[in-house]
């Protein structure tokens, strides 16, 4: 059983919309939880990183953890095209190693 | 400005053959990370360390090795290529193990092994 889990999409919004990506984990001691943002043919680059459950806000990226749930998700408001991109989530477990999960992958649409 | 590179970004080699790829940090992080990326699998990770003379087998590390005798490099080296290893490779760093400890990734090697 993968320990990262995440639609692989395409998800696909509008320009201007609210985009959700979710994930949800297995290891309920897992402490640090990450997004990373991946371009076609690029390297994964961090865009978002939360610690404490509830919100975090970053200009339009919001990450949301529930530790009870065990889910994180990031939502971009005002979605561009360039936000068109593969979104990494990446949950460190004891044993400080991050996994990741597969990626889902978001389109916005001009 | 501190970076971390990789090369060859592209290498297309034969089965049996012994390929090494190439990381390079300038940042005097103390961990290093190799990942491969295939479809479907996101990433996972192959070997780590933590420091010089350190090395640790990640998820998926049959077929591969590393070494550590600097800082700055963590080459890693595919002893007898196979098909399956067809992928694109990254490779990370961080500065410490942290809670809040981020890794930054290179550019990414993309092999195929015939």
């Amino acid at each position: 059983q993968k320990e990262v889990e995440q639609n692989s999409g395409p998800l696909s919004v509008p320009e201007g919309a609210i985009a959700s990506l979710n994930c949800t984990y297995s290891d309920r001691v897992s402490q640090s939880f990450f997004w990373y943002r991946q371009y076609s043919g690029k390297s994964p680059e961090l865009i978002m990183s939360i610690y404490s459950n509830g919100d975090k806000e970053d200009g339009r990226f919001t990450a949301q953890l529930n530790k009870a749930s065990q889910y994180v998700s990031l939502l971009i408001r005002d979605s561009q095209p360039s936000d068109s991109a593969t979104y990494l989530c990446a949950v460190r477990p004891a044993g400080n190693m991050l996994t990741f999960g597969g990626g889902t992958r978001l389109m916005v649409k001009p | 400005d501190a970076e971390i590179t990789q090369s060859p970004r592209h290498k297309i080699t034969e089965t049996g053959r012994q390929v090494t790829l190439a990381c390079h940090q300038t940042w005097n992080h103390n961990n290093m990370f190799w990942y491969r990326q295939d479809l479907g699998h996101g990433l996972r990770l192959i070997h780590y360390s933590y420091g010089v003379h350190d090395t640790n087998k990640g998820e998926v590390s049959d077929g591969y090795s590393v070494s550590r005798s600097n800082t700055e490099d963590l080459p890693l080296t595919l002893e007898s290529a196979a098909s399956s290893q067809t992928s694109v490779y990254f490779c990370a760093s961080s500065e410490e193990l942290a809670v809040g400890d981020t890794q930054y990734f290179g550019p990414g090697t993309r092999l195929t092994v015939l």
